[in-house]
């Protein structure tokens, strides 16, 4: 089945710096979503992205829908305390299935 | 708007007992979805409901897990009997149709003893 390896796997930062991390697949999808699950809580939608090539904002956040299809990468600008938790990126697995397969995570921790 | 509801958030039974969880999903959107999520894993898709029928179970270990929608609208996920290998988050997600953005509920954690 169609995998998507995300990295770095886990990030230890301090408050106000900037976090980068990417999401990649070995199969072109035609869509890439980011979400962010916090302890205890289901994952919570950020920034879907539709088209290849596309930039796309939510406040601190931005996601890029790589040029290839088969890659994405989430921005986070000046990380405060609540970024804390758990990025994932997720595509459907096959075209007009949308079952959504999931990366393996990139778990952010900031350092007070 | 009310957000996707589960319940309970939280059970824990021995191996071999059952357990069910129910899902209420965002009104007015006709595909439920379950996952499974497994500590340090991202979500696996269960199995996938339109409206009352059901999209897609191929990963869905049918000779212990099952899954209703009867009125199309809550949904139960069953599991008889369970191994220690269950022990996971079950998310529930709602979408208003298939391929557009899933909405996740909380959870229920269960754990197996």
């Amino acid at each position: 089945g169609q995998q998507l390896n995300q990295s770095p796997q886990s990030m230890f930062i301090q408050e106000g710096e900037d976090v980068s991390m990417n999401c990649t697949s070995s199969s072109i999808f035609n869509t890439w979503l980011w979400y962010k699950q916090d302890p205890g809580e289901g994952p919570v939608l950020l920034i879907a992205l539709y088209k290849a090539g596309e930039l796309t904002s939510n406040g601190r956040l931005t996601a890029q829908f790589g040029i290839t299809r088969k890659d994405s990468f989430l921005n986070i600008s000046a990380s405060i305390p609540s970024d804390v938790g758990i990025y994932f990126c997720a595509g459907p697995s096959n075209f007009g299935n949308e079952k959504l397969t999931f990366g393996t995570g990139t778990r952010l921790t900031i350092i007070p | 708007e009310a957000g996707v509801a589960q319940s309970p958030r939280y059970k824990i039974i021995e191996k071999r007992q059952s357990v069910a969880f129910w899902c209420n999903p965002i009104s007015g959107h006709a595909t439920l979805y379950w996952y499974q999520q497994i500590l340090g894993q991202g979500p696996k898709l269960l199995i996938q409901f339109q409206n009352n029928g059901v999209v897609d179970d191929s990963q869905l270990p049918k000779d212990r897990f099952s899954a209703e929608r009867l009125k199309g609208v809550d949904s139960t996920l069953k599991i008889q009997p369970a191994k220690l290998e269950d022990s996971a988050v079950y998310l529930c997600a709602s979408s208003f149709h298939r391929g557009n953005e899933q909405f996740f509920g909380p959870g229920t954690r269960l754990t197996v003893l």
